[in-house]
């Protein structure tokens, strides 16, 4: 069954701390993505990443780095945490083209900025 | 640019009573629409989908969806909720291709409750 990881499932940082939020998937997809979920906003964008070695910016891109170093594993990087960015982290999975599209996402990661 | 409006942040209904989720999305060419539930502290679950054809789309655990072009909506229905369906459900768009620029847009979400 596909699967889609994420580490931690929780954490509290510091602002102006460095957060790396970790997602690996079993799925042989090439396409990965990271959203965050805010009550009231649902599911935006942040980055994502159709290849190993390269990322692309979603809509919200800013304070955010992203990192894809194999296949599997990509990874979200606030270098300096802020208050603002308090919300729940998801990654997911896809695999390329035909009539799939469809995401597999991780349990979400829960992350307190204080 | 595309998007998705669900008018709706919180539905309530009693069990075993009939349910339409409203959806309506914004995109200028034949958008793949789909459906995705969240239960407590679980990520998202793919429901069901449309691409083509029929537009009511049959889904899991009963669920059901038509899509109508006319009124840029896709609404969710069930014929008779449980109590495991309290949930948050999201609409999303997508444009009908799958290549790198490949984009879902998500609605902000309708928080379904189901009472006894």
């Amino acid at each position: 069954e596909a699967a889609v990881t994420q580490s931690p499932r929780s954490k509290v940082a510091v602002t102006g701390g460095k957060v790396t939020l970790s997602c690996h998937q079993t799925n042989n997809h090439d396409y990965m993505y990271w959203y965050r979920q805010d009550t009231g906003h649902g599911l935006r964008l942040i980055h994502y990443s159709y290849v190993a070695d390269s990322t692309e910016k979603g809509d919200i891109p800013d304070g955010y780095k992203a990192s894809r170093p194999s296949q599997e594993n990509f990874s979200l990087i606030l270098e300096l945490a802020s208050l603002s960015q308090t919300a729940v982290y998801f990654c997911a999975s896809r695999d390329w083209g035909g009539s799939q599209n469809t995401l597999y996402f991780g349990a979400g990661t829960r992350l307190s900025v204080l | 640019a595309q998007s998705v409006t669900q008018p709706d942040a919180r539905v309530t209904v009693s069990e075993g009573a009939s349910l339409q989720l409203r959806c309506k999305y914004s995109y200028s060419g034949t958008p793949y629409l789909f459906w995705y539930v969240q239960y407590p502290r679980q990520g998202l679950q793919l429901l069901l989908k449309y691409y083509s054809g029929d537009p009511v789309v049959q889904g899991v655990n009963g669920f059901e969806a038509e899509f109508i072009k006319s009124n840029s909506s896709f609404h969710l229905r069930k014929a008779s909720v449980h109590w495991s369906d309290s949930a948050v459900y999201f609409c999303a768009v997508s444009q009908n291709s799958g290549g790198s620029n490949y984009k879902l847009t998500f609605g902000k979400g309708t928080l379904l409750t189901v009472t006894p």
